[in-house]
């Protein structure tokens, strides 16, 4: 079955900085690559996501990247914000129907002010 | 978007008694319900997957007749922890897909059994 590795599992920066938040995944019939945020006691909020089908994808000050060849993708926080400190989890399934999500084991932003 | 409720949304229960979690689509047909479990700083465990009028496929490692699981509408879902025990103790939180692909969680429920 399908297995996510998610690093790093905590990570400090400072306001303004970037973060980067990678992934790695075992099954290459997996295809679709969700990015969750979730805050303390919340459920997890889609941020963004992206198919196999397309390399990078961009909304505001979040990127993500996907490389299929080497399967891994990434999620890149641009001029972060202290609300964007909370858990960060990236996941993999696939497209046809509803099918079950993998979960990386989470990160722990915090944006230092 | 597409917007998931649970409930309760805490539930303290004792040991040896049953407790019913619902789920709950407001504004489309799920298809398939997803049930997750999350203990304290881990991630998003998948315990079954439900589809609408079907038998749930439960997680390797999951007890079935322990974690009963009804998806009897394509707007409900519920999960029944039967005979809890405070190892029970978690959050636990469902996510609905339509005829797409994506999921939208719920806002989980607090399971604690005393």
């Amino acid at each position: 079955g399908e297995n996510v590795e998610q690093h790093p599992s905590t990570l400090s920066v400072q306001e303004g900085d970037s973060a980067v938040i990678k992934c790695t995944y075992s099954d290459s019939a997996s295809n679709y690559f969700p990015w969750y945020k979730q805050e303390l006691g919340k459920r997890p909020q889609l941020i963004i996501d992206i198919r196999s089908n397309v390399g990078e994808k961009k909304d505001q000050r979040i990127a993500v990247t996907l490389n299929k060849t080497a399967k891994h993708f990434s999620l890149h926080i641009t001029e972060t914000q202290p609300e964007d400190s909370a858990v960060y989890f990236c996941a993999a399934g696939g497209i046809q129907g509803a099918q079950k999500l993998v979960f990386g084991q989470g990160t722990r932003l915090t944006i230092n002010p | 978007g597409a917007v998931v409720s649970q409930h309760p949304s805490w539930v303290i229960c004792k040991s040896g008694t049953s407790v019913k979690i619902e789920c709950r689509s407001l504004d489309f047909q799920a298809t398939t319900m997803f049930w997750y479990r999350q203990f304290p700083k881990q991630s998003l465990m998948l315990m079954a997957t439900s589809n609408e009028g079907s038998k749930a496929t439960y997680e390797q490692g999951v007890e079935k007749d322990k974690f009963l699981i009804n998806h009897a509408s394509l707007t409900l879902s519920t999960l029944t922890v039967t005979s809890a025990h405070p190892e029970d103790s978690s959050f636990y939180i469902c996510s609905a897909s339509g005829l797409a692909y994506e999921q939208y969680f719920g806002p989980g429920t607090r399971l604690t059994v005393t």
